[in-house]
C-alpha cells in the first residue's frame, strides 16, 4: 500500500544537526512532490520545505531557510531533510508529505507518513 | 503573506448536529487551492477537502467544503463520533509556492 515512513528523529543539543529521512513505498515516488511539515508539541501544523518530483526546486519556510536543506533520492525511493544549527524553537513532529498530483507542485498534501520526534535540549 | 484565521477555536457538539468550521484569508485565495485536514490526537493529518469543494479519496459525504475569495467553510453535515478531531484549512499558492496552515479548529463532544 502506498506509504510514507519517516526516521531519524531524537534528541540533539542546540547547535548540533540531524538528518531526517522519509522511505516512500506502493506508488512512483519519482512522479510526486514531497513536503516537510512539522508541529510542535500541542501546536498547530507548520509547513516547512518542498522538493519538486525532480528535485529541479526546493522552496523553505521562512524560519527554516539557510539552516535546513530538502532533498531527494529517487533512486532510493526517500526523501531527506538536513537539519543545521538546530534550535530549540525546532522541537516538533516531523511529517513528511505526498503532493497530491502527479508532477504538479501545487496542490494538497494527500498521504502523510507517521511522523519522527526531533527534541532539541541541552 | 496570506495569513489564515480559523473559527471558532473549539466547538463543541453532541453526535449527529451539523459542524460549521470557518477559514478566513487576510487575502483573496484561488479555489483551486484550499484544503481541509482532519488530525486526531497522535495520528498524522488526514486530507478531507482539495480545491475547496472536492472530497478527497475515501472521506464519507457527510464532510463538504465551500467558499471563495477569502471566506471558506467545512461542513459536517452529521457528527459520528470519529469525527471528534482537531482540522486544519490551507491554502498553497505560487510566486514563491507557499503552504501555510490555518491553527485549527477543534470539535470536541459536548
Amino acid at each position: 500500500q502506498v506509504q510514507l515512513v519517516e526516521s531519524g528523529g531524537g534528541v540533539v543539543q542546540p547547535g548540533r544537526s540531524l538528518r531526517l529521512s522519509c522511505a516512500a513505498s506502493g506508488f512512483t515516488f519519482s512522479s510526486y512532490g514531497m513536503h516537510w511539515v512539522r508541529q510542535a508539541p500541542g501546536k498547530g501544523l507548520e509547513w516547512v520545505a518542498v522538493i519538486w518530483y525532480d528535485g529541479s526546486n526546493k522552496y523553505y519556510a521562512d524560519s527554516v531557510k539557510g539552516r535546513f536543506t530538502i532533498s531527494r533520492d529517487n533512486s532510493k525511493n526517500t526523501l531527506y531533510l538536513q537539519m543545521n544549527s538546530l534550535r530549540a524553537e525546532d522541537t516538533a513532529v516531523y511529517y513528511c508529505a505526498r503532493v497530491a498530483s502527479i508532477a504538479a507542485p501545487l496542490d494538497a498534501f494527500d498521504i502523510w507518513g507517521q511522523g519522527t520526534m526531533v527534541t532539541v535540549s541541552s | 503573506e496570506i495569513v489564515l484565521t480559523q473559527s471558532p477555536g473549539t466547538l463543541s457538539l453532541s453526535p449527529g448536529e451539523r459542524a460549521t468550521l470557518s477559514c478566513r484569508a487576510s487575502q483573496s485565495v484561488s479555489s483551486s487551492y484550499l484544503a481541509w485536514y482532519q488530525q486526531k490526537p497522535g495520528q498524522a493529518p488526514r486530507l478531507l477537502i482539495y480545491g475547496a469543494s472536492s472530497r478527497a479519496t475515501g472521506i464519507p459525504d457527510r464532510f463538504s467544503g465551500s467558499g471563495s475569495g477569502t471566506d471558506f467553510t467545512l461542513t459536517i453535515s452529521r457528527l459520528e463520533p470519529e469525527d471528534f478531531a482537531v482540522y486544519y484549512c490551507q491554502q498553497y499558492g505560487s510566486s514563491p509556492p507557499v503552504f501555510t496552515f490555518g491553527p485549527g479548529t477543534k470539535v470536541d463532544i459536548k
